[in-house]
């Protein structure tokens, strides 16, 4: 069963940084894309970032890009999200998501989510 | 620029059938979408992926009662004999090189 589990969610202060963690299961993670999603509160979904299985290629929000950064451990099946100079507006819940293949596509599995409170 | 458009709000009676629709912005006919259910409170849930010529591939478990098909710049979500449990937003996504595009989501009231 593919299982993805999202940590590191907390309150944090604007210009703070906090990195997330996604840990994967059930799958052979070095060879699935993976991307973050975000959710801010009573919205819809908006991509932040992707990389690719290798993690040679990694795409980022015009929102998010210079503050956050994508990466992967394909050894300890984690995907992380450093996201620094925090603000408000960043505020939301954050999913992981898996693409079907090497590539970024679609998202065909999804984490429960982490909360990231951005606020002093 | 590789806009999804979706109506907000949709509406339908239990035991009816529904059908939801994402409209790809001018330019983009040939591109597939998924469909996503979020059910209040919870995560996304990967429904089906559906392609320009209408053939749709489903996600684990998903019902038969759910299909997808297109038209043009428009691919459509389906739900046959509606029930209660269908209450949620549903998303369509769709991607290009490097990048991921979400619809606004359409919720859908279960009368």
């Amino acid at each position: 069963e593919v299982q993805l589990l999202e940590s590191g969610g907390t309150l944090v202060q604007p210009g703070g940084s906090l990195r997330l963690s996604c840990e994967a299961s059930g799958f052979t993670f070095s060879s699935y894309a993976m991307t973050w999603v975000r959710q801010a509160p009573g919205k819809g979904l908006e991509w932040v970032s992707s990389i690719s299985d290798s993690g040679g290629s990694t795409f980022d929000a015009e929102s998010v890009k210079g503050r956050f950064k994508i990466s992967r451990d394909n050894f300890k099946n984690t995907l992380f999200l450093q996201m620094n100079n925090l603000r408000a507006d960043d505020t939301a819940i954050y999913y992981c998501a898996r693409s079907p293949g090497s590539n970024v596509e679609w998202s065909d599995y999804w984490g429960q989510g982490a909360l990231v409170t951005v606020s002093s | 620029q590789l806009v999804l458009t979706q109506s907000p709000s949709a509406s339908a009676s239990l035991g009816a059938s529904v059908k939801l629709t994402c409209t790809l912005s001018s330019g983009h006919n040939n591109y597939a979408i998924a469909w996503h259910q979020q059910r209040p409170r919870k995560g996304p849930r990967y429904l089906m992926k559906v392609n320009s010529d209408g053939s749709h591939s489903k996600g684990d478990g998903i019902p038969d009662r759910f299909s997808g098909s297109s038209s043009g710049a428009e691919r459509y979500f389906t739900i046959s004999s509606l029930r209660s449990e269908d209450e949620a937003d549903y998303y369509c996504q769709t991607w290009g090189t490097g990048i991921q595009v979400f619809g606004g989501g359409t919720k859908l009231t279960v009368l």
